[in-house]
């Protein structure tokens, strides 16, 4: 079956450590990208990459890093600069395509689960 | 721009009862609307789209949405309510961008619960 998988699905970290979220995919889907998930708050974008060897900041994208120089994968990094860490990390991936050909349908991992100590 | 507003944060029906979720959006071109649910500690599982045909919309398990230009609402529909359904809701409008960058928008979510 086709799909996304993330690992780990629950990280604990110490204040200062870089902790990193994998996240791969065999849809062979184009673009993927990185939520962040806090109660009430919906999901906010952190990185996207449309392509290999490509990625751009999203609109949280402070304290974390990406990596993609696998079509299959795109990991992220929280590094010690994010302040407040402790939340629930979605990954997804979309064909990418042109505007008539993709309706900008997500599909998402099962997530991973950051709480800070 | 483009925006999203789940009008209820929490909504509680009783089993075997019709469900509505409400869903406002605002954007600039015809977007493709979405409904995700995720049950805890999940990922997101989409329930249905529009993307610009036909404006009633049926998805799984046995729900649906009606696309309003006129209202620029995309309201979640269940005629009988199960067990199962507590779950949490979210509508979504993807916009085109600059780029060829489909832009998506989250809503904050609506909690669903159900009682027996």
């Amino acid at each position: 079956d086709g799909g996304i998988t993330q690992s780990p699905k629950y990280l604990f970290r110490k204040e200062g450590q870089n902790v990193t979220l994998s996240c791969e995919q065999n849809l062979n889907h184009d673009a993927m990208y990185w939520y962040r998930q806090d109660p009430g708050q919906g999901l906010r974008l952190i990185y996207y990459s449309q392509i290999v060897n490509d990625f751009q900041k999203g609109d949280i994208a402070e304290g974390y890093s990406v990596s993609r120089e696998k079509k299959e994968s795109f990991p992220l990094t929280v590094t010690s600069a994010q302040k407040n860490p402790t939340a629930f990390y979605l990954c997804a991936s979309s064909s990418r395509g042109s505007w008539d050909s993709n309706t900008g349908e997500l599909f998402f991992g099962e997530g991973s689960r950051l709480t800070v100590l | 721009a483009q925006s999203v507003t789940q009008l209820d944060s929490h909504v509680s029906v009783s089993e075997g009862t019709p469900v509505l979720l409400r869903c406002n959006y605002s954007s600039s071109y015809s977007p493709s609307l979405f409904w995700y649910v995720q049950h805890p500690n999940k990922g997101l599982q989409l329930l249905l789209k529009y993307t610009s045909a036909a404006t009633l919309v049926k998805g799984i398990n046995g729900f649906e949405a009606e696309f309003k230009k006129s209202e620029t609402s995309f309201h979640l529909t269940k005629p009988s309510a199960h067990m199962s359904d507590a779950a949490e809701y979210f509508c979504v409008v993807s916009d085109p961008s600059t780029g060829g960058y489909q832009k998506v928008t989250f809503g904050t979510g609506t909690k669903l619960q159900v009682i027996p």
